[in-house]
């Protein structure tokens, strides 16, 4: 069974320092492992996605993230918050025959001036 | 032009209802989906087509029913509306649907239920 784990609901940071958010992940498959953002009243769009190539993965708007098989993690970084990554973050890992999501609860960034 | 498109994107009725929300999508894929977003941000699949069958279809009360006219659409109707069926309804599409693609999502219909 496919399952994602988000450590921290709310993150926040100031704007300039490290952004970190945590995903950790359970698969009976090799895991295809996807992160997500949504603004405000929107949609989600895909920050970045991990298919068993390179394990670190960059994304875009400065995002990458490392996948690492023996911590079963995929956590997102950002060297240096902006105000405009304020958003709602979710980790997802897909499993199964079919591209079938499975979200984590998400992570709310704040990012203070 | 927006690549998945969604209608309504604000939906308030009555319970007992019955209401239905639209997508399109102009990337050519093949593979459509539903998923809800609940008042907790928590989001889950409901349903998959490809190519205009059904391939993934959670435990969903069965007011909800799906229908895939062509590739390019996946509608969603909703039968006798409860209260706790107010979510955000999201469609989503990908290529082929297999299980490293990326899917791309809609705006959202925002469904509040009397």
């Amino acid at each position: 069974a496919q399952s994602v784990t988000q450590l921290g609901s709310h993150v926040s940071v100031s704007e300039g320092a490290l952004v970190l958010l945590r995903c950790n992940y359970s698969s009976s498959v090799p895991p295809y492992l996807f992160w997500y953002v949504q603004y405000p009243n929107q949609g989600l769009q895909l920050l970045l996605k991990y298919t068993s190539a390179a394990t670190l993965v960059k994304g875009i708007n400065g995002f990458e993230a490392e996948f690492k098989k023996s911590e079963t993690s995929f956590h997102l970084t950002k060297p240096s918050a902006h105000m405009s990554d304020a958003a709602e973050y979710f980790c997802a890992v897909t499993g199964g025959n079919f591209n079938k999501f499975y979200f984590g609860s998400g992570t709310k960034l704040n990012v203070k001036p | 032009d927006t690549a998945v498109s969604q209608t309504p994107k604000y939906l308030v009725t009555q319970m007992g209802n019955d209401k239905s929300i639209k997508c399109e999508q102009n990337l050519g894929h093949d593979t459509m989906y539903w998923y809800k977003q609940d008042s907790k941000k928590f989001l889950k699949i409901m349903f998959s087509y490809n190519n205009k069958e059904l391939i993934i279809n959670e435990t969903v009360p069965n007011r909800f029913s799906p229908k895939s006219p062509d590739k390019a659409h996946l509608n969603l109707h909703i039968n006798s509306l409860e209260l706790g069926d107010s979510a955000v309804y999201f469609c989503a599409s990908s290529q082929d649907g297999t299980r490293w693609e990326t899917q791309y999502f809609g705006p959202g219909t925002r469904l509040l239920v009397l």
